[in-house]
């Protein structure tokens, strides 16, 4: 069965720090990969997905980028955090044979002081 | 572009009762996939139930049904024998059918919070 892992669970950060969040899916290869991020009492926010190596698109121009270095890995980082930035970060996965369903991490909480 | 729209930001039943959530879309798409995500306290954002465009029968998983309407683009979920577990915020999500570099991602509702009164 497929997994997805995503961590750290909470990270309190310095305005002006750098930021790395990772995520992992392991039971599948190839599948498309997600970064949302959600505002306290708010939507989620579709901030970059990946449909494969070196595929990123980014749905919100901000300080933050994301990577996806191997097949199964995305990674979501920032050079210098700012405050606007604090949020709850979720990953997920989806691929075809599963009618697209997408499947999510169990999110970090990011808060920046 | 495509457009999810929940327009109750909060509703509450009885434990045990049938609560309805509302979700209502737009598109000029005919394949297309729909989604109900449940997130609990935790923050876990769990699927509920998946309905396919192209079939005409309701989708159901245990307590969970949906009422899909095409031509009205509605579709909502209907949770019976409602419990304390439930509560929650409903997301509804609209996924294109199209496998296209820019097709691959969910449209979310506002969502709806689920009170479960004892």
């Amino acid at each position: 069965s497929q997994t997805i892992h995503q961590w750290p669970a909470t990270l309190v950060q310095p305005v002006g720090s750098p930021l790395s969040l990772e995520c992992t899916v392991e039971g599948t290869s190839n599948p498309n990969l997600y970064w949302y991020r959600q505002a306290a009492g708010r939507g989620l926010q579709l901030l970059f997905y990946s449909v494969g190596i070196g595929q990123i698109s980014s749905e919100v121009p901000q300080n933050l980028s994301a990577s996806r270095p191997q097949d199964r890995q995305f990674i979501l980082s920032s050079k210098k955090l700012l405050l606007s930035d604090s949020g709850f970060y979720l990953c997920a996965w989806s691929k075809s044979p599963d009618g697209w369903s997408q499947h999510f991490g169990d999110g970090t909480r990011l808060s920046i002081l | 572009a495509q457009t999810v729209t929940q327009s109750q930001p909060e509703m509450s039943v009885q434990e045990a009762e049938t609560v309805t959530l509302s979700c209502t879309y737009d598109t000029s798409e005919s394949d297309y996939y729909l989604f109900w995500y449940k997130q609990p306290p935790s923050r876990q954002m769990i699927l509920v139930i998946r309905q396919e465009a192209y079939k005409q029968q309701n989708a159901t998983e245990n307590r969970f049904s949906v009422n899909f309407q095409k031509a009205a683009k509605s579709f909502s979920l209907k949770i019976s024998d409602s419990q304390l577990g439930d509560a929650a915020m409903y997301f509804c999500a609209y996924r294109s059918g199209y496998s296209n570099f820019g097709n691959e991602k969910l449209t979310f509702g506002t969502g709806t919070r689920l009170t479960i009164i004892p």
